[in-house]
């Protein structure tokens, strides 16, 4: 079935610091593929989403391509401030009516 | 303002006492799907619905029960609560398309004594 894998956490950085957080995944299909976060004690909010290969998914700084050979969407930002701190999500959704498939979740802290 | 919309928000219970957490969706949305997230395991499916009354496991339903009478609601229900059923809770809706994500609601925070 299909399955999502991501780098596991804390992952601490400074302000300014350059973020990659690492997602590969399973699918049989064409997933459509998702980052979401979660702010401390708030619900998940989408964060960037890419539908086909080599698509690349960007908001707040944060962006994220569609790797169809190497089977991963790497979450990449820049300049991580303290405010990016959060858990991290990445998802894929295939075709046919199926449930997003989450993985773990990754804990950014950012100190300043 | 679309959303999804949980409540309550926290709830402290006593084992065997049943309750009900509800969903609302303002979206006309047809997936409806619940979520409990615990430290170490991530979030973790208990049941989805596809469509006014289609409801399906996912990967822990033991101890819960779903309904989907009207398109636009989703309640959880706990008929006998245990320790063990205490986490946080997250209802979710989307299109059936593909490359739409989901909506959340902001959480129910249980606990069972």
């Amino acid at each position: 079935g299909d399955s999502v894998t991501q780098m596991e956490g804390p992952v601490t950085l400074s302000e300014e610091a350059f973020l990659t957080i690492n997602c590969t995944y399973t699918a049989t299909g064409y997933p459509s593929l998702f980052w979401y976060v979660q702010y401390p004690g708030e619900g998940l909010q989408l964060l960037l989403k890419a539908t086909k290969a080599d698509d690349k998914g960007s908001n707040k700084g944060f962006e994220a391509t569609y790797r169809k050979e190497t089977t991963s969407f790497h979450l990449e930002k820049g300049s991580v401030q303290v405010s990016d701190s959060a858990v991290y999500f990445c998802a894929l959704r295939s075709p046919g009516n199926t449930p997003l498939v989450f993985g773990k979740g990754t804990r950014l802290s950012v100190i300043a | 303002e679309a959303q999804v919309t949980q409540n309550p928000r926290y709830l402290i219970t006593v084992t065997g006492k049943k309750l009900t957490v509800t969903c609302s969706q303002n979206m006309n949305h047809e997936y409806m799907s619940w979520y409990r997230q615990d430290p170490g395991l991530g979030l973790r499916q208990i049941y989805y619905s596809m469509n006014v009354e289609v409801t399906d496991k996912g990967d822990v339903p033991e101890g819960y029960k779903v309904s989907r009478k009207e398109k636009r609601n989703f309640p959880l229900i706990l008929e006998s609560p245990s320790p063990n059923q205490t986490s946080l809770y997250f209802c979710a809706s989307s299109p059936l398309e593909q490359t739409i994500g989901y909506t959340f609601g902001s959480g129910t925070r249980l606990t069972v004594v």
